[in-house]
């Protein structure tokens, strides 16, 4: 069975302040995806990032970065001078190889609110 | 990649009545997803769609409660019968291409 863990449940920062949310997963499968989006209030998910699991090269794009450590099953995403924009839920997910045949598996998601 | 349309994109119904919603994907899938998030709630797979048999129900799910249907591979519906004020959800529907997953913007239910 697999698992993923978001133990921060609410996060407050003050505009411009970096923020790192912490992800770590439990799956038995070797090869594996893991996935955050985000979810504004509007409801819809937004895709911020797919990594294999073999590629460990931790991603940077703008202001979001992505640490993927598989020796302590972390996925962790920060972004750096955060923005009132930022504000959202944010959901980490895994899914196991299988492609199409396969679901995700979601955290319990992350509530991110940026104070001007 | 693939484009999802779902509808309604919100409703408000009253209990005891039923709502179908509908997603249209843009191209041949052979599952398609529908997932539940219960406010303040994480994504909770519903049932997995494959075109020409049944759906397959995740545990404390059932068909008679959320009955699926899948005519072709390009299109899900899902009912959500006999309502109550617990239904109120986000309801989305996914499918998956190769490795990425793509979602519906959702149908934001409210029972009243």
């Amino acid at each position: 069975a697999q698992k993923v863990t978001q133990a921060q449940t609410e996060i407050s920062v003050v505009e411009k302040e970096d923020v790192t949310l912490d992800c770590v997963y439990e799956t038995r499968d070797t090869t594996y995806y893991l996935f955050w989006y985000k979810q504004p209030p509007s409801g819809e998910l937004v895709f911020l990032i797919r990594r294999n699991s073999f590629d460990e090269q931790n991603e940077i794009s703008g202001r979001y970065s992505w640490n993927f450590q598989k020796s302590t099953s972390s996925f962790n995403f920060t972004i750096t001078a955060s923005q009132v924009v930022d504000s959202a839920v944010y959901f980490c997910a895994l899914s196991e190889a299988g492609g199409s045949a396969r679901q995700l598996t979601f955290g319990s998601g992350t509530q991110l609110t940026v104070l001007p | 990649s693939a484009v999802i349309s779902q509808k309604p994109s919100r409703d408000i119904c009253q209990r005891g009545t039923s709502l179908t919603i509908q997603c249209q994907v843009d191209s041949q899938v052979t599952m398609m997803f529908w997932y539940r998030q219960q406010p303040g709630q994480s994504l909770t797979l519903i049932a997995t769609a494959n075109q020409g048999s049944e759906a397959t129900y995740e545990s404390g799910f059932v068909i008679d409660k959320f009955p699926i249907s899948r005519p072709n591979l390009t299109f899900s519906t899902l009912t959500v019968s006999n309502m109550s004020p617990e239904d109120s959800s986000i309801y989305l529907c996914s499918v998956r291409v190769n490795t990425e997953a793509f979602f519906g913007q959702g149908t934001r239910l409210t029972v009243v």
